[in-house]
């Protein structure tokens, strides 16, 4: 079954930027979406299709992916950010998360 | 502004059936892809599968031979049965609302607020 791989921890200082990887075979051919998942919250999603990011997200998150690696990029990281964000991708009809990064600002 | 709602027992027994049901409101079933989508606690996401209104479904292969998503659409609800469940089924269960975006796949647009289902005797 395919897998996909983040880190489980990053932490960042406020005002820097965060960049949160997520890694599998070929995941440059497949469409990445990434959520944002606070404590006792569903998640959000924040981008979608690579780089799009949904209407309400601001414009301080991004999105890349090429070859092996997927990654979302969270530049001058406010204190609100600080969550567990998800990539999700589609293989063969099949919905298939990482694992989680978890965000800490301080 | 569409709201989706689940429900069912928050206790199930080993070897028992666990059966949820999500309640949509603000919109009408029709047309959409509804998901169902898990998450153990103090561990990451599990997408399990989805059902298109018209009832076509698939499914998590891990799980396939266990779950079954069905849609009333009476009822505007739609509905996850798993069975034989153990203790690594216990998660919070979350239902969602698809949106399709085409060659790219599938999002999820709309969550519920997800329900806790502890597998248990």
């Amino acid at each position: 079954s395919y897998e996909l791989t983040q880190p489980p921890t990053l932490s960042v200082s406020p005002g820097q930027t965060a960049s949160i990887t997520c890694s599998g075979d070929k995941l440059g051919d497949k469409y990445v979406f990434w959520y944002q998942q606070k404590p006792g919250q569903p998640p959000v999603l924040v981008i979608y299709q690579d780089t799009e990011r949904p209407s309400g997200i601001p414009e301080r998150f991004s999105g890349s992916n090429s070859g092996n690696t997927a990654t979302l990029t969270i530049s001058g990281t406010q204190a609100m950010d600080e969550a567990d964000y998800y990539c999700q991708a589609w293989d063969s009809a099949t919905g298939v998360f990482g694992g989680g990064t978890k965000l800490t600002v301080l | 502004q569409v709201q989706l709602q689940e429900s069912g027992p928050g206790l199930v027994k080993p070897s028992e059936t666990l059966s949820l049901v999500c309640s949509v409101s603000g919109d009408s079933i029709s047309g959409y892809y509804w998901t169902w989508i898990r998450q153990p606690p103090g561990k990451g996401l599990e997408w399990i599968g989805y059902i298109h209104y018209s009832g076509n479904t698939n499914y998590n292969p891990s799980l396939e031979s266990r779950v079954s998503i069905s849609v009333d659409m009476s009822k505007n609800q739609f509905s996850l049965r798993l069975s034989s469940v153990t203790a690594a089924d216990t998660a919070v269960y979350y239902c969602a609302r698809d949106k399709v975006i085409p060659v790219a796949g599938n999002y999820f647009e709309y969550w519920g607020q997800g329900t806790l289902v502890t597998v248990s005797s």
